[in-house]
């Protein structure tokens, strides 16, 4: 198919770690992104990865690429109350006579339990 | 980092009535920026590309003439939602695209704005 999918919800409980799964369609997307959204904002990018890439740590935040499965995940290590949002994965895809567009998922809920 | 502001940030409006929303890069030049809309609990669907200096490159099933699109500078583009009826109420978002090369390579990066929740009446 065409579609980025997520599943659409996740609970964790404060100190755990969130994972959150994404699986893409263009094996020829350079890159892929992860950004959070809080209820009522716009979409703040959180990382992203480049296709030759398996793994990028920033801080809390970890991103594990698998081309081959074309599988994308975000973990979140000791989450957070305030990690509570949703979070997209975004591929990005070269139309032909377009250029670079980003594909979103659904979006995953993450709900952060104290 | 780069920023993005939009406004306004909500507006009402009567049915029947045009609407403009502005989205800006501030701290960084954009010669596309992107137009998206989202309904409750729901993904981002782009609406159209926006580039400077040339007319908006729509999506299938997106009226042009509906929803106008001027990308006049290298830092702003504006949306005007055209004698807009209840159910183009919405979240209107705005991306800009920005370039950078890291240390690691060039990198090409979409930042968005606050978005602008329009409520048509």
């Amino acid at each position: 198919g065409e579609d980025v999918e997520q599943s659409l919800f996740l609970s964790v409980r404060e100190g755990d770690s969130s994972v959150i799964n994404c699986t893409y369609t263009d094996s020829s997307s350079t890159y892929l992104y992860w950004y959070k959204q809080e209820p009522g904002a716009g979409l703040q990018l959180l990382t992203y990865i480049f296709s030759n890439m398996d793994m990028k740590q920033d801080q809390r935040l970890t991103v594990l690429l698998n081309k081959k499965d074309k599988h994308l995940s975000l973990r979140i290590a000791d989450t957070q109350t305030g990690d509570s949002a949703i979070y997209f994965c975004a591929e990005r895809r070269i139309i032909y006579n377009q250029g670079g567009k980003l594909i979103f998922g659904q979006g995953t809920e993450l709900s952060v339990k104290p | 980092g780069a920023v993005v502001s939009q406004h306004p940030s909500r507006v009402i409006c009567k049915s029947g009535t045009s609407v403009k929303i502005e989205c800006r890069s501030l701290d960084f030049q954009a010669t596309t920026m992107f137009w998206y809309r989202q309904f409750p609990k729901q993904s981002l669907m782009l609406m159209a590309t926006s580039n400077e200096g040339s007319k908006a490159t729509y999506e299938q099933g997106v009226e042009k003439d509906k929803f106008l699109i001027n990308h006049a500078s290298l830092t702003l583009s504006t949306l005007t939602v055209t004698s807009a009826h209840p159910e183009d109420s919405s979240f209107y978002i705005c991306s800009a695209r920005d370039f950078d090369v890291p240390g690691t390579g060039y990198q090409e990066t979409q930042y968005f704005g606050p978005g602008t929740r329009l409520l048509v009446l």
